[in-house]
């Protein structure tokens, strides 16, 4: 499968625990992006990777996020002191460098914050 | 106001209805348009992806961007009951924005009845 690839696919935590998601891109492409999508709405932009470097964060993403893409290839992101409020579909995205917009999205991970 | 407009729905249609959803929008910047297909619990799948206006064929899908008046439509010919899902709109604003992140609206949830 060349897809985009997201674990877990589901995740179940207290509040006030630390979770981690993986992203694993399509293998050519160096832009990665991770939205969040709650219940009856639209994906939200949260975060862009360029290679490994992370070019913008969306306020969205409060100091309790973050977001790695060490080598460029593979990320994670990262809450910490999870709160109900995260419970939310978290979607990674990817797509080729230059004048290309349309994006390929993983299949997401479902956070359940209890 | 939200970037995106995109009436919800549900929109429920017999099967062999031809479908038009709709969204309009504010940024002028936006100048590419894309078409998302959700099912329940999943990513979004890339349907279409047009530029600027004009129209899009791609079989029974058929995509409408009208600059002039900020409103984009995707229509469904012969609809079938695995066309049941929702339907988000997306739009870019490219090289204005330095990541090409994407804009969603709200997603219009379809139903084919068989």
């Amino acid at each position: 499968d060349t897809g985009v690839s997201q674990n877990p696919r589901h995740k179940i935590t207290k509040r006030g625990q630390n979770v981690t998601f993986r992203c694993d891109p399509i293998s050519e492409h160096n832009r990665l992006y991770w939205y969040r999508q709650t219940l009856g709405q639209g994906p939200e932009f949260l975060t862009y990777f360029q290679n490994e470097a992370q070019l913008e964060k969306s306020r969205l993403l409060s100091d309790r996020f973050s977001a790695e893409r060490p080598k460029g290839s593979f990320s994670t992101l990262e809450i910490q002191r999870t709160e109900q409020g995260d419970s939310a579909m978290y979607l990674c995205a990817s797509n080729e460098a230059g004048p290309v917009y349309e994006q390929y999205f993983g299949p997401g991970t479902r956070l359940t914050v209890t | 106001q939200k970037e995106v407009e995109q009436d919800p729905g549900p929109l429920s249609v017999p099967e062999g209805a031809i479908v038009s959803l709709n969204c309009t929008y504010s940024n002028s910047a936006f100048q590419y348009f894309m078409w998302y297909r959700q099912y329940s619990r999943k990513g979004p799948e890339l349907l279409m992806y047009t530029y600027s206006s004009g129209n899009k064929e791609d079989g029974r899908f058929t995509a409408q961007v009208d600059k002039s008046s900020k409103y984009i439509s995707l229509f469904i010919r012969d609809s079938q009951p695995s066309d049941s899902a929702t339907y988000l709109c997306a739009m870019s604003a490219g090289l204005s924005s330095n990541t090409g992140k994407l804009i969603f609206g709200q997603g219009t949830t379809l139903q084919v009845k068989p």
